[in-house]
């Protein structure tokens, strides 16, 4: 089955800056790949995703990354603001095969210091 | 109605109590996930409803049993815990099973306590 890796764990940046989070695939029929936003006391939220068949999106301040050679996509957020604190959380799938799920990386705690 | 709406928002209950959660979502979404977080952790699938119909079950114990009485609906009912189960149950849903595509809208999720 798919297995993803997340890191790093834990980030903390000054408002302002940019945040990398990054993460691997192992499964290359992977080919959507979301990235949630969850806050405290609050389920995933959707923030941005990418397909297997474009390199780079970008919405406003948010961008993610996709190489399919390495098996890796990244999420950046450009010009972070406090209101950016929250778990972040990668996670792969395959639109093909019908019957998969969410594989979800394991996180990053992302803290802006104001 | 662009969401998914999960109660109780907080249970506590005792290791012989019988209870359930519920889920609601008025998308149109044919895919109706259960999802279990623990702190500090990714959420972890337990269970899939595609169309109404059960379509994968991460071999979660048989204290907790999955229902979809209609295509907006989703319960969990659960019997017997364990202290080890409290977490925090999440459901999702989706436009299709296949179709991960739309993403997944998650709720807010029930705490759950055993105590």
């Amino acid at each position: 089955g798919e297995n993803v890796e997340q890191h790093p764990s834990t980030l903390s940046v000054q408002e302002g800056d940019s945040a990398v989070i990054k993460c691997t695939y192992s499964d290359s029929a992977s080919n959507y790949f979301p990235w949630y936003k969850q806050e405290l006391g609050k389920g995933p939220q959707l923030i941005i995703d990418i397909r297997s068949n474009v390199g780079e999106k970008k919405d406003q301040r948010i961008a993610v990354t996709l190489n399919k050679t390495a098996k890796h996509f990244s999420l950046h957020i450009t010009e972070t603001q406090p209101e950016d604190s929250a778990v972040y959380f990668c996670a792969a799938t395959s639109e093909d095969t019908g019957r998969r799920a969410l594989t979800f990386g394991s996180g990053t705690r992302l803290q802006v210091q104001p | 109605d662009t969401e998914v709406t999960q109660t109780p928002k907080h249970l506590v209950m005792g290791m012989t109590n019988k209870k359930s959660l519920k889920c609601e979502q008025h998308m149109g979404h044919r895919a109706m996930y259960w999802y279990k977080q623990k702190a500090k952790k990714p959420p972890e699938l337990m269970f899939v409803y595609s169309y109404e119909k059960l379509s994968i079950n991460e071999s979660v114990p048989s204290r907790f049993s999955p229902e979809c009485p209609n295509s907006s609906l989703l319960n969990l009912h659960l019997h017997a815990l364990q202290p080890e189960d409290s977490a925090l149950y999440l459901c999702a849903s989706s436009q299709a099973e296949s179709s991960a595509r739309y993403g997944y809208t998650f709720g807010s999720g029930t705490r759950l306590t055993v105590v």
